[in-house]
């Protein structure tokens, strides 16, 4: 069974805080991807990053940054010094070969960055 | 460049009734996919139509069917409409496949209301 797990509901920071959102993955696959995409309260889901199986160097894109560890199913999304700006749901989805081309999202982490 | 858009924006129908939902895809795509997403939930995958035809489907019932004309737009309809499919419906997009899963680009949404 194919599974994404975002325990995190709702996290609240102050801007400038750096913040951790954590995605956990469920595959039995080898070959799979791996997306995070931000949901601003317009509704539309606006893409962030992909990253397949075999890659898991980990990433930075200013202050966005991501973790990809498959020792513990994991592919965490780092914003640092946040700003009001970044406020959304953000969701983690995972694509394997069993699942065909959909994406399996998870329920989502709600982040909301007050000044 | 466009990206992928939907119509209408919002729509209200009551129980018993049908609504077709429309997608134009960002240029250059080919395969169009489907997602509902309730409230406080992440997005679950409908179906993806490639080459005008149903490529895969998620766990709908057929109440929901989809068509893709040959300019890679597409329409999604549902029939019967029952409260419960009250939702954001997302469109997205991807490029024709290169090798592994290719990133979709969502629309975005029309919200759906049943009464």
């Amino acid at each position: 069974a194919q599974k994404v797990t975002q325990a995190q509901t709702e996290i609240s920071v102050v801007e400038k805080e750096d913040v951790t959102l954590d995605c956990v993955y469920e595959t039995r696959d080898t070959t799979y991807y791996l997306f995070w995409y931000k949901q601003p309260p317009s509704g539309e889901l606006v893409f962030l990053i992909r990253r397949n199986s075999f890659d898991e160097q980990n990433e930075i894109s200013g202050r966005y940054s991501w973790n990809f560890q498959k020792s513990t199913s994991s592919f965490n999304f780092t914003i640092t010094a946040s700003q009001v700006v970044d406020s959304a749901v953000y969701f983690c989805a995972l694509s394997t070969n069993q699942a065909g081309t959909a994406l399996i999202f998870g329920k989502g982490t709600t982040l909301s960055v007050s000044s | 460049d466009a990206g992928v858009t939907q119509s209408p924006t919002h729509l209200i129908k009551t129980r018993g009734q049908q609504v077709t939902l429309r997608c134009s895809p960002k240029s250059g795509h080919d395969t169009v996919s489907w997602y509902q997403q309730a409230l406080g939930q992440g997005p679950q995958f409908i179906f993806q139509y490639y080459e005008e035809e149903e490529r895969q489907r998620g766990n709908f019932p057929d109440r929901f069917s989809g068509h893709q004309f040959p300019n890679y737009s597409s329409e999604l309809n549902v029939n019967a409409l029952l409260l419960g499919d009250s939702a954001l419906y997302l469109c997205a997009s991807s490029p024709p496949l290169a090798g592994g899963q290719e990133t979709q680009y969502f629309g975005p949404g029309t919200r759906l209301l049943v009464l």
